[in-house]
Protein backbone atom coordinates (compact mmCIF):
# COMPACT_ATOMS: atom_id res chain seq x y z
CA UNK A 1 0.00 0.00 0.00
CA UNK A 2 1.21 3.42 -0.59
CA UNK A 3 2.40 5.78 2.23
CA UNK A 4 1.53 9.25 1.29
CA UNK A 5 3.19 12.37 3.71
CA UNK A 6 1.57 15.47 3.29
CA UNK A 7 2.95 18.89 4.97
CA UNK A 8 2.18 21.25 6.65
CA UNK A 9 -0.40 18.95 8.95
CA UNK A 10 -2.20 22.01 9.99
CA UNK A 11 -1.51 25.88 9.82
CA UNK A 12 -3.59 29.04 10.58
CA UNK A 13 -3.15 32.14 7.49
CA UNK A 14 -3.95 36.13 7.27
CA UNK A 15 -7.16 36.19 4.52
CA UNK A 16 -5.00 37.26 1.08
CA UNK A 17 -1.95 35.10 1.76
CA UNK A 18 -1.48 31.67 0.10
CA UNK A 19 -0.22 28.46 1.49
CA UNK A 20 1.24 25.73 -0.53
CA UNK A 21 0.99 21.88 0.64
CA UNK A 22 3.03 19.54 -0.63
CA UNK A 23 2.61 15.79 -0.78
CA UNK A 24 4.97 12.95 -1.16
CA UNK A 25 4.43 9.24 -2.28
CA UNK A 26 6.63 6.56 -1.21
CA UNK A 27 6.34 5.22 -4.81
CA UNK A 28 5.83 6.72 -8.45
CA UNK A 29 2.25 6.88 -9.16
CA UNK A 30 0.49 8.09 -12.25
CA UNK A 31 -2.11 9.95 -10.74
CA UNK A 32 -2.61 12.02 -7.92
CA UNK A 33 -5.60 13.73 -6.36
CA UNK A 34 -6.23 16.49 -4.49
CA UNK A 35 -9.41 16.35 -2.36
CA UNK A 36 -11.07 19.26 0.58
CA UNK A 37 -12.98 18.38 2.95
CA UNK A 38 -14.85 20.77 4.50
CA UNK A 39 -16.60 21.19 8.41
CA UNK A 40 -19.34 18.72 8.12
CA UNK A 41 -18.80 17.88 4.45
CA UNK A 42 -18.37 14.94 1.95
CA UNK A 43 -14.83 15.02 0.12
CA UNK A 44 -14.74 16.86 -2.52
CA UNK A 45 -12.54 15.98 -5.92
CA UNK A 46 -10.31 19.39 -6.10
CA UNK A 47 -8.44 18.00 -9.19
CA UNK A 48 -6.19 15.13 -10.69
CA UNK A 49 -2.19 15.98 -10.85
CA UNK A 50 -1.32 14.03 -13.75
CA UNK A 51 3.14 14.13 -14.10
CA UNK A 52 4.18 16.21 -17.08
CA UNK A 53 0.56 18.06 -17.96
CA UNK A 54 -1.49 20.07 -16.59
CA UNK A 55 -3.66 19.19 -13.78
CA UNK A 56 -7.58 18.33 -14.56
CA UNK A 57 -9.47 20.55 -12.62
CA UNK A 58 -12.87 19.74 -10.99
CA UNK A 59 -16.44 21.82 -11.56
CA UNK A 60 -16.42 24.87 -9.12
CA UNK A 61 -12.49 24.78 -9.05
CA UNK A 62 -9.82 26.82 -11.33
CA UNK A 63 -6.42 27.18 -11.69
CA UNK A 64 -5.81 30.40 -10.47
CA UNK A 65 -6.87 29.59 -7.15
CA UNK A 66 -5.61 25.94 -6.56
CA UNK A 67 -2.48 25.84 -8.83
CA UNK A 68 -1.07 22.42 -8.56
CA UNK A 69 2.50 21.14 -9.38
CA UNK A 70 3.29 17.78 -10.32
CA UNK A 71 7.13 17.85 -11.29
CA UNK A 72 7.75 14.13 -10.94
CA UNK A 73 5.86 10.73 -10.27
CA UNK A 74 6.75 10.87 -6.33
CA UNK A 75 5.67 14.74 -5.49
CA UNK A 76 2.18 16.97 -6.31
CA UNK A 77 2.51 20.33 -4.19
CA UNK A 78 -1.68 22.49 -4.49
CA UNK A 79 -1.78 25.66 -3.56
CA UNK A 80 -4.16 27.78 -2.15
CA UNK A 81 -3.91 31.39 -3.21
CA UNK A 82 -5.58 34.66 -2.04
CA UNK A 83 -7.27 33.00 0.83
CA UNK A 84 -10.38 33.63 2.32
CA UNK A 85 -12.29 31.99 5.59
CA UNK A 86 -14.42 30.45 3.15
CA UNK A 87 -11.07 28.02 1.61
CA UNK A 88 -10.62 26.96 6.00
CA UNK A 89 -10.93 23.41 5.26
CA UNK A 90 -8.73 20.33 5.39
CA UNK A 91 -6.98 19.34 2.14
CA UNK A 92 -6.20 15.59 1.15
CA UNK A 93 -3.72 13.95 -1.00
CA UNK A 94 -4.87 11.20 -2.52
CA UNK A 95 -3.14 8.25 -5.02
CA UNK A 96 -4.69 4.98 -6.47
CA UNK A 97 -2.73 2.17 -5.77
CA UNK A 98 -3.87 -1.42 -7.05
CA UNK A 99 -7.55 -0.44 -7.43
CA UNK A 100 -7.26 1.09 -3.78
CA UNK A 101 -7.56 5.07 -3.02
CA UNK A 102 -4.93 5.89 -0.12
CA UNK A 103 -4.74 9.51 1.25
CA UNK A 104 -2.74 11.23 2.80
CA UNK A 105 -3.24 12.79 6.73
CA UNK A 106 -4.55 15.70 5.13
CA UNK A 107 -3.82 19.24 5.78
CA UNK A 108 -6.02 21.53 7.95
CA UNK A 109 -6.43 24.73 6.99
CA UNK A 110 -7.61 28.19 8.85
CA UNK A 111 -8.27 30.88 7.52
CA UNK A 112 -8.46 34.17 9.41
CA UNK B 1 -31.10 14.53 -6.56
CA UNK B 2 -27.49 14.44 -4.44
CA UNK B 3 -25.21 11.97 -5.90
CA UNK B 4 -24.64 10.33 -2.80
CA UNK B 5 -26.95 10.21 -0.26
CA UNK B 6 -26.34 9.35 3.66
CA UNK B 7 -28.22 8.99 7.04
CA UNK B 8 -25.48 11.27 9.07
CA UNK B 9 -26.46 9.60 12.10
CA UNK B 10 -25.51 9.80 14.76
CA UNK B 11 -26.07 5.81 15.08
CA UNK B 12 -25.40 5.25 19.11
CA UNK B 13 -25.58 1.64 19.82
CA UNK B 14 -24.11 -0.67 22.74
CA UNK B 15 -21.22 -2.82 21.95
CA UNK B 16 -21.82 -6.04 20.55
CA UNK B 17 -25.14 -4.84 19.04
CA UNK B 18 -25.73 -5.15 14.77
CA UNK B 19 -26.14 -1.85 13.40
CA UNK B 20 -27.08 -1.04 9.06
CA UNK B 21 -26.27 1.92 7.15
CA UNK B 22 -27.72 2.63 4.42
CA UNK B 23 -26.80 4.40 1.24
CA UNK B 24 -28.49 5.60 -2.38
CA UNK B 25 -26.84 7.19 -5.44
CA UNK B 26 -27.96 8.63 -7.96
CA UNK B 27 -26.21 7.99 -10.98
CA UNK B 28 -27.32 4.37 -12.88
CA UNK B 29 -23.94 3.87 -14.45
CA UNK B 30 -22.24 3.72 -11.36
CA UNK B 31 -20.02 0.54 -11.79
CA UNK B 32 -18.09 0.16 -8.78
CA UNK B 33 -18.86 1.02 -5.17
CA UNK B 34 -16.98 1.14 -1.94
CA UNK B 35 -17.60 2.02 1.84
CA UNK B 36 -14.50 3.82 3.36
CA UNK B 37 -14.20 4.60 7.19
CA UNK B 38 -13.40 7.92 8.73
CA UNK B 39 -11.96 8.16 12.20
CA UNK B 40 -12.06 11.38 14.18
CA UNK B 41 -9.85 13.99 12.37
CA UNK B 42 -8.13 11.29 10.07
CA UNK B 43 -7.93 10.53 6.98
CA UNK B 44 -10.43 8.12 5.08
CA UNK B 45 -9.34 4.69 4.51
CA UNK B 46 -10.78 2.16 2.76
CA UNK B 47 -13.02 -0.44 4.85
CA UNK B 48 -14.11 -2.72 2.09
CA UNK B 49 -15.43 -2.57 -2.03
CA UNK B 50 -19.23 -4.20 -2.59
CA UNK B 51 -19.42 -6.75 -5.16
CA UNK B 52 -22.74 -7.26 -6.97
CA UNK B 53 -23.59 -10.30 -5.34
CA UNK B 54 -23.00 -9.10 -1.95
CA UNK B 55 -19.71 -9.71 0.10
CA UNK B 56 -18.66 -9.91 3.66
CA UNK B 57 -15.29 -9.45 5.54
CA UNK B 58 -15.47 -10.74 9.05
CA UNK B 59 -18.22 -8.52 10.81
CA UNK B 60 -18.90 -6.28 7.54
CA UNK B 61 -21.36 -7.09 5.46
CA UNK B 62 -22.04 -4.84 2.32
CA UNK B 63 -24.87 -5.48 -0.31
CA UNK B 64 -25.44 -3.40 -3.76
CA UNK B 65 -29.38 -3.30 -4.65
CA UNK B 66 -28.59 -1.85 -8.88
CA UNK B 67 -32.46 -1.35 -9.38
CA UNK B 68 -32.99 0.57 -6.52
CA UNK B 69 -29.89 2.03 -6.49
CA UNK B 70 -28.76 1.58 -3.17
CA UNK B 71 -25.96 0.23 -0.67
CA UNK B 72 -25.80 -1.11 2.60
CA UNK B 73 -22.95 -1.78 5.40
CA UNK B 74 -24.09 -4.15 8.14
CA UNK B 75 -21.97 -4.43 11.28
CA UNK B 76 -22.60 -7.44 13.90
CA UNK B 77 -21.32 -7.08 17.17
CA UNK B 78 -20.54 -4.11 17.16
CA UNK B 79 -16.98 -2.83 18.88
CA UNK B 80 -16.04 0.50 20.90
CA UNK B 81 -13.40 0.76 18.16
CA UNK B 82 -16.03 0.71 14.99
CA UNK B 83 -16.65 4.08 16.70
CA UNK B 84 -16.36 5.95 13.56
CA UNK B 85 -17.39 7.85 10.55
CA UNK B 86 -18.70 5.71 7.30
CA UNK B 87 -18.42 6.72 3.97
CA UNK B 88 -20.33 5.24 0.98
CA UNK B 89 -18.46 5.84 -2.37
CA UNK B 90 -19.21 4.88 -5.64
CA UNK B 91 -17.28 5.11 -8.62
CA UNK B 92 -19.09 8.12 -10.31
CA UNK B 93 -18.28 9.57 -14.19
CA UNK B 94 -14.59 7.89 -13.43
CA UNK B 95 -14.62 9.56 -10.06
CA UNK B 96 -14.90 8.07 -6.92
CA UNK B 97 -17.74 10.26 -5.27
CA UNK B 98 -17.40 10.45 -1.44
CA UNK B 99 -21.18 10.81 0.61
CA UNK B 100 -21.03 12.90 3.66
CA UNK B 101 -20.79 10.24 6.11
CA UNK B 102 -22.70 8.20 8.63
CA UNK B 103 -21.20 8.83 11.92
CA UNK B 104 -21.73 5.42 14.49
CA UNK B 105 -20.98 5.92 18.06
CA UNK B 106 -20.54 2.26 19.77
CA UNK B 107 -20.67 2.72 23.79
CA UNK B 108 -19.80 0.22 26.68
Amino acid sequence: SAVISQKPSRDICQRGTSLTIQCQVDSQVTMMFWYRQQPGQSLTLIATANQGSEATYESGFVIDKFPISRPNLTFSTLTVSNMSPEDSSIYLCSVEDTGELFFGEGSRLTVL
Amino acid sequence: RKEVEQDPGPFNVPEGATVAFNCTYSNSASQSFFWYRQDCRKEPKLLMSVYSSGNEDGRFTAQLNRASQYISLLIRDSKLSDSATYLCVPFIRSTLTFGKGTMLLVSP
